[in-house]
């Protein structure tokens, strides 16, 4: 059963922590996103990567970075957790942009 | 500017009770429109994928149209389990392996 992982399902940080969060996919995918889930606002496009050391940013990428040194895992990095990076974060893949799949999500908590 | 809209933001139907979700988008060359649901607390789960208008799929007891402005979601008799957000997003061909995501319609299907 093919699958994204992502590491953790909650974490709770301190404001100035670095944060990192991991993805894996066991499905050879070339593509891999991270996104946040916040209610109102809907999934936003933090970073996405096409290729293994490639990173696009996406919508709101301030305060992240991304790092994808092999093809199966994409992390996100917040680099000094601060309160309002508090939400859902969601991991993705697809082959060919068609029909994502996605990581269970990781609940962070920034206090 | 593109951008999706799902109708309504919320649904309550009894058990049994037929209804769509509708989601309108203004995109320019269309490639794709998703299908996701999502349970709380859980990443967005596949369900379909439509490519041109005309098309329609079904699974279970939801089906899927395309038109060239918008798509339905038609629930036939459903049940309690059928309860969660319904997701929608848009793939055109000007955007870079990035979907487009509507706001989502939260079902609730009472017994």
């Amino acid at each position: 059963d093919v699958k994204v992982t992502q590491s953790s399902r909650y974490l709770v940080k301190r404001t100035g922590e670095k944060v990192f969060l991991e993805c894996v996919q066991d499905m050879d995918h070339e593509n891999m996103f991270w996104y946040r889930q916040d209610p109102g606002l809907g999934l936003r496009l933090i970073y996405f990567s096409y290729d293994v050391k490639m990173k696009e940013k996406g919508d709101i990428p301030e305060g992240y970075s991304v790092s994808r040194e092999k093809k199966e895992r994409f992390s996100l990095i917040l680099e000094s957790a601060s309160t309002n990076q508090t939400s859902m974060y969601l991991c993705a893949s697809t082959l060919d942009s068609y029909g994502y799949t996605f990581g269970s999500g990781t609940r962070l908590t920034v206090v | 500017e593109d951008q999706v809209t799902q109708s309504p933001e919320a649904l309550r139907l009894q058990e049994g009770e037929s209804s769509s979700l509708n989601c309108s988008y203004t995109v320019s060359g269309l490639r794709g429109l998703f299908w996701y649901r999502q349970d709380p607390g859980k990443g967005p789960e596949f369900l379909f994928t439509l490519y041109s208008a005309g098309e329609e799929k079904e699974k279970e007891r939801l089906k899927a149209t395309l038109t060239k402005k918008e798509s339905f979601l038609h629930i036939t008799a459903p049940k309690p389990e059928d309860s969660a957000t319904y997701l929608c997003a848009v793939y055109n061909a000007g955007n870079n392996r990035k979907l487009i995501w509507g706001l989502g319609t939260s079902l609730a299907v009472n017994p």
